[in-house]
C-alpha cells in the first residue's frame, strides 16, 4: 500500500530536548516536504527536498533542520525544542513537484513542548 | 507574495444541503489552484484541482472552476453526506514556485443528520 509513515504520532517533551520526527514513504517519490499546521494559519511549509542531498528552506524553517540521505527518508529535527514549536506536524511527498502531481501526505504528528 | 483566503467556519449543514465554500487568491503569474480535503486524525487527500483559468476540477460530486477575472475557485456540491464532514483547504502553486504549495487557513465543515 502506497503511504507516508510519520512516527511519533504523538509526542510531548521538554523545552530544549532535541527531538526527531521521522517520515519515510514507499511511492519511490522524488520530492517530500515537512508542514506545520497551526490554528488560523493553516499549513506552513517547513522545509522541501527536491531530491537526495536536496534540501531548502520553506517559509518557517528556524528552529528545525531536516536531511534527505535516502530517497524514501525525510527526518525532521529539533535540535533545542521550545514551546511555540507545539503545533501539528505533516509530512508530504510527490512524484515531482507539488504542483505537477498529488501530495501524499501522513497522518500527522502532533508535538506538545513544555 | 501569494495569498489564500478562505471563508471562516465552522460551516454546519443538514445531509442533502448545497454546500458552498469560498476561496479567493492572491498571486502574480498563472497558479494552479487545489482543494485539499483533511478528515478527522488523517493527513491531508487531493480533492481536485484546476489549473488554468476556466477549468472546471471535479471529483466525488465536489465541483470548483477556477475564475481568473474574480480570483476565485469556490468549493461547491450540491447534496452533502456526514461523510463529508472534514477540513477543507484551498491551495495554489505558482508558475514560479514549483517547490511549493500556498494554503489557505481551512474551512471547518460539519454535516448533521
Amino acid at each position: 500500500e502506497a503511504q507516508v509513515t510519520q512516527n511519533p504520532r504523538y509526542l510531548i517533551t521538554v523545552t530544549g530536548k532535541k527531538l526527531t520526527v521521522t517520515c519515510s514513504q514507499n511511492m519511490n517519490h522524488e520530492y517530500m516536504s515537512w508542514y506545520r499546521q497551526d490554528p488560523g494559519l493553516g499549513l506552513r511549509q517547513i522545509y522541501y527536498s527536491m531530491n537526495v542531498e536536496v534540501t531548502d528552506k520553506g517559509d518557517v524553517p528556524e528552529g528545525y533542520k531536516v536531511s534527505r540521505k535516502e530517497k524514501r527518508n525525510f527526518p525532521l529535527i529539533l535540535e533545542s525544542p521550545s514551546p511555540n514549536q507545539t503545533s501539528l506536524y505533516f509530512c508530504a511527498s510527490s512524484l515531482g513537484g507539488p504542483g505537477n502531481q498529488p501530495q501524499h501526505f501522513g497522518d500527522g504528528t502532533r508535538l506538545s513542548i513544555l | 507574495g501569494d495569498s489564500v483566503t478562505q471563508m471562516e467556519g465552522p460551516v454546519t449543514l443538514s445531509e442533502e444541503a448545497f454546500l458552498t465554500i469560498n476561496c479567493t487568491y492572491t498571486a502574480t503569474g498563472y497558479p494552479s489552484l487545489f482543494w485539499y480535503v483533511q478528515y478527522p486524525g488523517e493527513g491531508l487527500q487531493l480533492l481536485l484541482k484546476a489549473t488554468k483559468a476556466d477549468d472546471k476540477g471535479s471529483n466525488k460530486g465536489f465541483e470548483a472552476t477556477y475564475r481568473k477575472e474574480t480570483t476565485s475557485f469556490h468549493l461547491e456540491k450540491g447534496s452533502v453526506q456526514v461523510s463529508d464532514s472534514a477540513v477543507y483547504f484551498c491551495a495554489l502553486r505558482n508558475t514560479g514556485t514549483a517547490s511549493k504549495l500556498t494554503f489557505g487557513t481551512g474551512t471547518r465543515l460539519q454535516v448533521t443528520l
